[in-house]
Formats: C-alpha cells, structure tokens, sequence
C-alpha cells in the first residue's frame, strides 16, 4: 500500500496558521493526495485533495511540491475546533482508489 | 443532503456472540468502504465495494467477518463469533463514481464492545 509519513503531533495556537506536513516519496503520476481529519467521537471528515497544483477551499490550502513527494496541509488561522487527527493519504490508481490511513497527525491549539 | 447513515451506534457483545452493522450510504454513491479503527489509531480498510462488487477485501478476517452488499446499496458487516480484539469503531464510508478526484464521505461509526 501506498505509504506517507506524517508527524505524530504538532501544536498550534489559536489564530495562527499551521502547516502540516506529509512525506510521499514513492507517490506515482496517477496518485491523487488526499487529507482527511477527525475529530474526537466522529467519522474522518474530508478537507481537502489535489493532483499536481496547489488547491485552496474553504477549509484550508494544499501546497503540492514540484516533485510531488511532499505536501503540506496549511490551516490560515487555527482555531479550537482545528483540534483534530490529520491524516495525509495517497489515493493510489492501480488500487482502485482505496483509501489507507496512517497513524496521522494530532493537532492541539492553544488558546 | 442526507450523510452515510450507521447503527447501531453502540453495541456491547459477550465474546463468541455475533453481531451485526449496518451502513446507508449516500445515494448515488457506487463505492463504498467499511474500516475497523482500534483505539488510538488510524482507520484500516476492510473492505471496499463498488456498486454490489467487492473491489478489495484483503484486510477482511474472512474466517469471523463478512460483508455483503445487496442491490448495490445498503451493505451490513457481521463478526461471527466475536472476539475481545474486535473492540473497535467500525465505520462506513461512500462516495460517488468519480474515482479518486472524489471525496468520501464517512458515517459516525459503530462503537463495538466486546467483554
């Protein structure tokens, strides 16, 4: 399966931005990067994904890099309710598209 | 828009008991997906379904867990019989036939308690 590396935890205060990174070094052309969170209690809840280009959504930005084996996740302006696993997660072609989670990242925000 | 609805929400068993979820997914989503998320980590696939096909079920523990997915729509997972390590949240994800430039959406899970 399709890995990534992520770190464990990070922290962030409260209106601050925050850039999660995630490490797909045997990514190939047709593999799409996902990022999905959850919150405590719930079902993973998707945020955001891209191809190639950098994508922006209401939620966050992904910055894609050139060589494609590294992304990061930017949340402009954290706030409590960002307090979340963040899971970075190749979706792979030729594995009809399954989703495969790592251990993710646990984000804290402080106040 | 209705969401990928699952019950129960929770259930507690006694080992060797069996038990049964069942998962709605949003209409018109072709594809979906049951996880097994033990405490304190990442979700793992069990198995995925595109319309009423098993697309991947190498994670499924064949000899206690199976999943079916009549008419391409609804789809249940029964444990039978159920061990102490099946303990876990169980959820169900659906998205459409868009492949993987589509987002999957997940259901709140079936918290499963096995004593």
């Amino acid at each position: 399966d399709a890995k990534t590396t992520q770190p464990n935890s990070m922290e962030s205060n409260e209106e601050e931005p925050v850039h999660l990174p995630c490490n797909h070094s045997t990514i190939s052309g047709t593999d799409y990067i996902h990022w999905y969170r959850q919150l405590p209690s719930q079902g993973p809840e998707y945020v955001i994904h891209g191809l190639t280009s950098n994508v922006n959504n209401r939620m966050a930005s992904l910055a894609i890099a050139e060589d494609r084996k590294s992304s990061t996740l930017i949340l402009h302006r954290a706030t409590l309710r960002d307090a979340a696993v963040y899971y970075c997660i190749l979706r792979v072609y030729n594995q009809g598209g399954k989703l495969i989670f790592g251990q993710g990242t646990e984000l804290s925000v402080k106040p | 828009e209705a969401g990928v609805a699952q019950s129960p929400r929770y259930k507690i068993i006694e080992k060797r008991q069996s038990v049964a979820f069942w998962c709605n997914p949003i209409s018109g989503h072709a594809t979906l997906y049951w996880y097994q998320q033990i405490l304190g980590q990442g979700p793992k696939l069990l198995i995925q379904f595109q319309n009423n096909g098993v697309v991947d079920d190498s994670q499924l523990p064949k000899d206690r867990f199976s999943a079916e997915r009549l008419k391409g729509v609804d789809s249940t997972l029964k444990i039978q019989p159920a061990k102490l390590e099946d303990s876990a949240v169980y959820l169900c994800a659906s998205s459409s036939p868009g492949g993987m430039n589509t987002e999957a959406f997940f259901g709140q899970g079936t918290r499963l308690t096995v004593v």
